[in-house]
């Protein structure tokens, strides 16, 4: 069956250093892969969409990589902050769109 | 623009009832959906729709009606309620095929049935 998973559940990080979640997916052959921020109490939010044939996308202090042989996505927040705490979903699909279960992070200033 | 409003914002119902959740988006966008959150679960897609009068089943449709009468509106109708259907439901609309293009959440209807 089709699955996607994002290893950590919640990570802790001190203000400054890179955060990098995982995002890894199995019977998928993904043309795209996106990753989506959400607030507590807030519907998420579209941050990066990153292609089958791009390996790696920058949007400001966020990076995304993909390597579909691995059938992996990496999400990096680099000098992160404080603000940046939040849950980070991964999702992909067509228009039957599956997320992750989200990783929870936490930046202590 | 107001981008995806759902209504209402919470609803408590006791098992049996029904209710529809409204969803309007003034995007013209294509594309809509109605997901579920629960905790750890992550988002599920219920239903979705590609555009007026033309809706599918995604991963948990049982128990749920959708129509696209207009581009505009997707509302998402409990047949009849039950306990394992308590969870913030979020609609979500975009611009074309979901996987493509970014998805503009509304900001979701807490629903508890008791």
């Amino acid at each position: 069956s089709q699955k996607i998973e994002q290893n950590s559940e919640a990570l802790n990080i001190q203000e400054g250093k890179t955060a990098t979640l995982t995002c890894n997916y199995t019977n998928y052959s993904p043309a795209y892969l996106q990753w989506y921020r959400q607030d507590p109490g807030r519907g998420p939010v579209f941050l990066l969409l990153i292609r089958e044939n791009e390996k790696e996308k920058r949007k400001e202090r966020l990076k995304v990589t993909f390597d579909t042989t691995l059938k992996q996505s990496l999400f990096h927040i680099t000098a992160s902050q404080p603000a940046d705490s939040a849950t980070y979903l991964c999702a992909l699909g067509n228009n039957d769109m599956r997320f992750g279960a989200g990783t929870r992070l936490t930046v202590k200033p | 623009n107001a981008g995806v409003t759902q209504t209402p914002k919470f609803q408590v119902l006791k098992t049996g009832q029904s209710m529809t959740l409204q969803c309007a988006q003034d995007m013209n966008h294509e594309y809509m959906s109605w997901y579920r959150q629960d905790p750890g679960m992550g988002l599920r897609l219920i239903h979705y729709s590609v555009g007026a009068g033309i809706t599918d089943q995604g991963e948990v449709p049982n128990g749920y009606n959708v129509s696209r009468s207009t581009t505009e509106d997707f509302p998402l109708r409990l047949l009849s309620a039950a306990p394992s259907q308590t969870s913030v439901y979020f609609c979500a609309s975009s611009d074309g095929l979901a996987g493509s293009y970014e998805q503009y959440f509304g900001p979701g209807t807490r629903l508890t049935v008791t």
